[in-house]
């Protein structure tokens, strides 16, 4: 079974710039979630996602983050403009659509603001 | 609202002692908990996992974990540590009357295991 995909691995912007995040789920899974994982820190939820609807959002910031997960499938996180303090690593994770289930995550993507 | 506290940042540990990493958490209603391990660079692995049942589950690794529902706690236990063992290592928390299937973490413990 193919796990959680995100790309890229790392990437390093200036204060001000765009920068997008994409993630495929494990096949099958309906839910799928966003984490910003601050250095030294624990995972703190961006965005969930129950198929194509926005099951919480209240820890995004929305005047600069914004997430889409077109067709219930794969998703991209966007940043625009990014501030020095984003510098994190951002996480997918999808489940499958149980409470019972664990989240499966990918390898993550390295964001350096610079 | 959910949450999990793992009170120590790091934990260390003699190779070939047992280990006890710490968890509690805050639910309105049932939970149901995970343990999570993070190597450097990598995302995170799913290492066991309470639903119901068994008070004490078994997971990857030689890893169990207890819940404790009168002390809210779901600490994660090995007989002897590895030192391949040394990681990062996060508790989570859903609540099942939550019915947005939210998965809350801790703020994680780094485990170093010493020769």
């Amino acid at each position: 079974e193919a796990g959680v995909a995100q790309s890229p691995r790392y990437k390093i912007i200036e204060k001000r710039q765009s920068v997008a995040f994409w993630c495929n789920p494990i096949s099958g899974h309906a839910t799928l979630y966003w984490y910003q994982q601050i250095l030294g820190q624990g995972p703190k939820l961006l965005i969930q996602f129950q198929n194509n609807g926005v099951v919480d959002d209240s820890q995004l910031p929305k005047d600069r983050f914004s997430a889409e997960r077109l067709k219930g499938v794969d998703s991209t996180l966007k940043i625009q403009p990014a501030k020095l303090e984003d510098s994190a690593v951002y996480l997918c994770a999808s489940n499958f659509d149980s409470l019972r289930t664990e989240a499966f995550f990918g390898q993550g993507t390295r964001l350096t603001v610079v | 609202a959910q949450s999990v506290a793992q009170p120590e940042d790091q934990v260390n540990v003699a190779e070939g002692n047992p280990l006890t990493v710490k968890c509690t958490y805050s639910v309105s209603g049932n939970p149901y908990l995970f343990w999570y391990v993070q190597y450097p660079n990598r995302g995170l692995q799913f290492l066991l996992k309470y639903i119901t049942g068994d008070n004490l589950v078994k997971g990857s690794y030689g890893f169990e974990a207890e819940f404790n529902k009168s002390q809210t706690s779901f600490h994660l236990k090995k007989p002897s540590a590895l030192v391949s063992d040394s990681a990062l290592y996060f508790c989570a928390v859903r609540d099942i009357n939550n019915a947005g299937n939210m998965l809350t973490f801790g703020g994680g413990t780094r485990l170093m295991v010493k020769p």
